[in-house]
């Protein structure tokens, strides 16, 4: 069965305190991994989108990267606006290429 | 960018009537678009895939003659929710994946429905 775990489900951190946040996914065929950032009661905003093992993408204080197994998202220095749910999907090797959420992980930053 | 509009974004409804949902994509052709279900804390789950000009694809579990897709034209899909009841209250969004675009899947603002 298509599964994609994050973690952890929530985190909390300090203005400035850099932190990572898992993406772990079991597929039968990738054909690409999504990071979305979603703000309570607003539809999931396009970050960023990753295809191979390596492949890495940046943007302003985030930076996604991708292995056979996981991926990453890399957040340097965060800042009270980066608090929002952090959401990765796996779009399927299959017909309609639907995507497969994660549980998400809800990201919250204190000044 | 490409843009989906949903309306409405929030809706209160009685419980036995039924309410529709609105999803357009305002600046693009969408042959597909995707409607998620989402309950509070919890993730999205895709409930159907809608095809322009054919019926929809639902997933598992999910009841197609309690939640009827229409996506009749190439910028337009809804979702009606028929005999609502309390247990459908949730926060419901659309998706659209522009005509030849490999990625870039574009989602609506979501619309949180209330069944009293």
């Amino acid at each position: 069965e298509d599964q994609v775990t994050q973690s952890p489900e929530a985190l909390r951190l300090q203005e400035g305190e850099s932190s990572s946040l898992n993406c772990s996914y079991t597929v039968s065929g990738l054909r690409g991994l999504f990071w979305y950032r979603q703000d309570p009661g607003k539809g999931p905003e396009f970050l960023f989108t990753l295809y191979s093992a390596g492949e890495e993408k940046e943007k302003e204080r985030l930076k996604a990267t991708l292995t056979k197994k996981e991926s990453f998202l890399h957040i340097t220095a965060p800042k009270p606006e980066d608090s929002a749910t952090y959401l990765c999907a796996v779009r399927l090797n299959t017909g309609f290429q639907k995507l497969v959420f994660g549980t998400g992980t809800r990201l919250l930053v204190s000044p | 960018g490409a843009v989906v509009s949903q309306h409405p974004s929030w809706v209160i409804c009685k419980s036995g009537t039924s309410v529709k949902i609105e999803c357009r994509s305002l600046d693009f052709q969408a042959t597909t678009m995707f409607w998620y279900r989402q309950f509070p804390k919890q993730s999205l789950m895709l409930m159907a895939t809608s095809n322009e000009g054919s019926k929809a694809t639902y997933e598992q579990g999910v009841e197609k003659d309690k939640f009827l897709i229409n996506h009749a034209s190439l910028t337009l899909s809804t979702l009606t929710v028929t005999s609502a009841h309390p247990e459908d209250s949730s926060f419901y969004i659309c998706s659209a994946l522009p005509l030849g675009e490999g990625d870039g899947y574009t989602f609506g603002s979501g619309t949180r429905l209330t069944v009293v």
